[in-house]
């Protein structure tokens, strides 16, 4: 099985910050890596998918990138809605998901 | 607009069987491009794929390897909704179950609302 590691597990933000969360592959996945940001009690929302494709509807200070193993999810200018856990998925040897990173309230 | 709407039983006893219904709005069963999948999360596990049904020219199945054996993902087309089979559950299956529908090998982009299912000894 294709192991996803995220991290950092949590993250301490502000309103306006830029945050980057990193999600590496146990073997390379090409770009086949999804990105989803769930709030307590919900369902995951999707947010990205190969990689760096934004899911309609999603606001752009969103982005994704990497390829290989190692990806990243960027939120430029940290708005209150954003505070929630964001998790990687895996789509190269069927799904997977990594161990999710929690942004809270600095 | 796509919806899926989860039904169940919230508790089942052990070594019975786990059935979850999902039912679908705004798109069909049989849509030769998605796959109707089942997820759970759980504090000890995470996010779990479970398996998937997908229709090509006759339908086709996935399961997790981990639940090979015990786990029953099923089409009813008449319905227009697909349902979830876990036999012999334990308390480990304890966990919020989610329905999904699948862009096939790049996202999960619809998700019914999630239902906690907690299995009793």
């Amino acid at each position: 099985d294709i192991q996803m590691t995220q991290s950092p597990s949590t993250l301490s933000a502000s309103v306006g910050d830029r945050v980057t969360i990193t999600c590496r592959a146990s073997q390379t996945i090409n770009s086949w890596l999804t990105w989803y940001q769930q709030k307590p009690g919900k369902a995951p929302k999707l947010l990205i998918y190969k990689a760096s494709t934004l899911q309609s509807g999603v606001p752009s200070r969103f982005s994704g990138s990497g390829s290989g193993t190692e990806f990243t999810l960027t939120i430029t200018n940290l708005q209150p809605d954003d505070f929630a856990t964001y998790y990687c998925q895996q789509y190269a040897d069927y799904t997977t998901f990594g161990g999710g990173t929690k942004v809270e309230i600095k | 607009q796509i919806q899926l709407q989860q039904s169940g039983p919230g508790l089942v006893q052990a070594s019975q069987t786990l059935s979850l219904t999902c039912a679908i709005s705004g798109d069909s069963v049989s849509n030769k491009n998605v796959a109707w999948n089942w997820i759970r999360q759980s504090p000890s596990r995470g996010l779990e794929w479970l398996g998937r049904t997908l229709y090509r020219s006759n339908w086709n199945y996935d399961y997790a390897d981990s639940l090979k054996g015990r786990i029953t993902v099923s089409p009813d087309t008449s319905r227009n909704q697909f349902s979830l089979h876990l036999k012999s559950v334990t308390p480990e299956d304890t966990a919020v179950y989610f329905c999904s529908r699948e862009e096939i090998t790049t996202r999960f982009d619809y998700w019914g609302r999630g239902t906690l299912v907690t299995v009793s000894s």
